[in-house]
C-alpha cells in the first residue's frame, strides 16, 4: 500500500534557527512528490515538485530534496511568518493529480 | 496557476440534512478531484470528478453519500448528503491540467450539528 509519513508532528523554532522536517514515502512507481504550505482555514498553497531522487528546489527560505526513500523540507533562517502546516503528497504512476498525503508538519517560529 | 473559488466558505448543518458545495475554475481543466480534511488530520481523496460521467470514487467513498456533478471543463459540485456529526471536515477542490502538481480551493469548512 502506498504510503507517506511525515516528522515530526509538530516542531517550535525560534526565529532564525534552522532545521528540516522529513517526508518518507512507500510507494509503487513514484511520479512526483510535492510539497504544500497550509495556514489555517485556507487550503494547501504549491510549494515544489520534486521527481526523482538528487533533485533539489529553493524558494526563499526554503529548500526541497528527494532521495529514492524520502524528502526534506530545509527551512533556514525561519520567521515568525514560516509558521504553518507543511503537507507532503505523493503522485504515483498514471494517477494525474491523485495526491497521497502525509499527516503534516506543523511549524511554529517564535519571534 | 488557475484560481479555485468554493462555496460556500463554511456551514452548520443539521444532522439529517444534505449541503452541495460548488467549484468554480477561472479555467477549463483537464482534471477535477474533491479531497476530505478531517479535524486535526490531513487530506484524503474523496473522488475525482469526470466531465460528463460518472465520478470514480476511492475506497471508503460512495456514491449515494458524496454525489458528484461536473457538467463543463470549470464548474463541479459535491453533495454531502443524510449529514451527522462524523461529517464534521473541510472539503477542498483541487485541479490539475496537464502536469503532475495539483491545486486547490479556499475549502469548505462543514460543522454538522
Amino acid at each position: 500500500e502506498d504510503q507517506v509519513t511525515q516528522s515530526p508532528e509538530a516542531l517550535r523554532l525560534q526565529e532564525g534557527e534552522s532545521s528540516s522536517l522529513n517526508c518518507s514515502y512507500t510507494v509503487s512507481g513514484l511520479r512526483g512528490l510535492f510539497w504544500y504550505r497550509q495556514d489555517p482555514g485556507k487550503g494547501p498553497e504549491f510549494l515544489f515538485t520534486l521527481y526523482s531522487a538528487g533533485e533539489e528546489k529553493e524558494k526563499e527560505r526554503l529548500k526541497a530534496t528527494l532521495t529514492k526513500k524520502e524528502s526534506f523540507l530545509h527551512i533556514t533562517a525561519p520567521k515568525p511568518e514560516d509558521s504553518a502546516t507543511y503537507l507532503c503528497a505523493v503522485t504515483v504512476s498514471g494517477n494525474t493529480g491523485k495526491l497521497i498525503f502525509g499527516q503534516g508538519t506543523t511549524l511554529q517560529v517564535k519571534p | 496557476s488557475a484560481v479555485i473559488s468554493q462555496k460556500p466558505s463554511r456551514d452548520i448543518c443539521q444532522r439529517g440534512t444534505s449541503l452541495t458545495i460548488q467549484c468554480q475554475v477561472d479555467s477549463q481543466v483537464t482534471m477535477m478531484f474533491w479531497y476530505r480534511q478531517q479535524p486535526g488530520q490531513s487530506l484524503t481523496l474523496i473522488a475525482t470528478a469526470n466531465q460528463g460521467s460518472e465520478a470514480t470514487y476511492e475506497s471508503g467513498f460512495v456514491i449515494d453519500k458524496f454525489p458528484i456533478s461536473r457538467p463543463n471543463l470549470t464548474f463541479s459540485t459535491l453533495t454531502v448528503s443524510n449529514m451527522s456529526p462524523e461529517d464534521s471536515s473541510i472539503y477542498l477542490c483541487s485541479v490539475a491540467d496537464g502536469v503532475p502538481e495539483a491545486f486547490f480551493g479556499q475549502g469548505t469548512r462543514l460543522t454538522v450539528v
